[in-house]
């Protein structure tokens, strides 16, 4: 079965330091996957999505993630935080040919002054 | 261009109540689902439609029903709530059908069931 384990609950870092956010799928095939961001009190922004070819991907906001099938995995990494990336991060697995996403637990995010 | 709305934002219910949490989209989307976000747990699709007229069950469809009648609404019924569901709910649209869609969440609706 299809799932997606987001090891970090919360993760604090400064503003200024760089960040990575860690995610592990498991899928049969070539996964479809996405990192979404959803701010307090709002609704999930998708921030970037891999279907296949380049394994580093550029997302809005300064993000970026890499695929590594070997590791199954798709973390996100932002060189350098601003107070405003402040939220809540969803790792998603796209599952079969229906739109249906499978979603991480989440990492909330904290950036300190 | 709205996007994905819905309504109410906030709604308190009592155990055995029923409310219907609307959900519509201006963007001619054939794809939407309906989500409940729960601390710890993410989220977890509750019923899903890839056409007007053509509704499926997700992972935790129990006490929840579903219709689409047409291709810009998706309301999500609670027939008679109970406090396990109390949770947020995202409604969320996207073009075609196929895992690689984009999906366009709405801003959520917050369920209190006391």
């Amino acid at each position: 079965a299809q799932s997606v384990t987001q090891p970090d609950i919360h993760i604090t870092v400064s503003e200024g330091a760089s960040l990575e956010l860690r995610c592990n799928y498991s899928y049969g095939a070539t996964p479809y996957l996405f990192w979404y961001v959803q701010s307090p009190g709002q609704g999930l922004q998708l921030l970037l999505k891999y279907f296949s070819g380049d394994t580093l991907v550029q997302g809005i906001k300064g993000f970026e993630a890499e695929f590594k099938r070997s590791q199954s995995s798709f973390n996100l990494r932002k060189p350098s935080v601003h107070w405003s990336d402040a939220a809540e991060y969803f790792c998603a697995v796209g599952a079969g040919a229906t739109n249906k996403l499978i979603f991480g637990t989440g990492t909330l995010l904290a950036v300190q002054p | 261009n709205a996007g994905v709305t819905q309504t109410p934002k906030f709604q308190v219910l009592k155990t055995g109540q029923s409310m219907t949490l609307q959900c519509a989209q201006d963007m001619n989307h054939e794809y939407m689902s309906w989500y409940r976000q729960d601390p710890g747990m993410g989220l977890r699709l509750i019923h899903y439609s890839v056409g007007a007229g053509i509704t499926d069950q997700g992972e935790v469809p129990n006490g929840y029903n579903v219709s689409r009648s047409t291709t810009e609404d998706f309301p999500l019924r609670l027939l008679s709530a109970a406090p396990s569901q109390t949770s947020v709910y995202f409604c969320a649209s996207s073009s075609g059908t196929g895992s690689y869609n984009e999906q366009f969440f709405g801003p959520g609706t917050r369920l209190t069931v006391l």
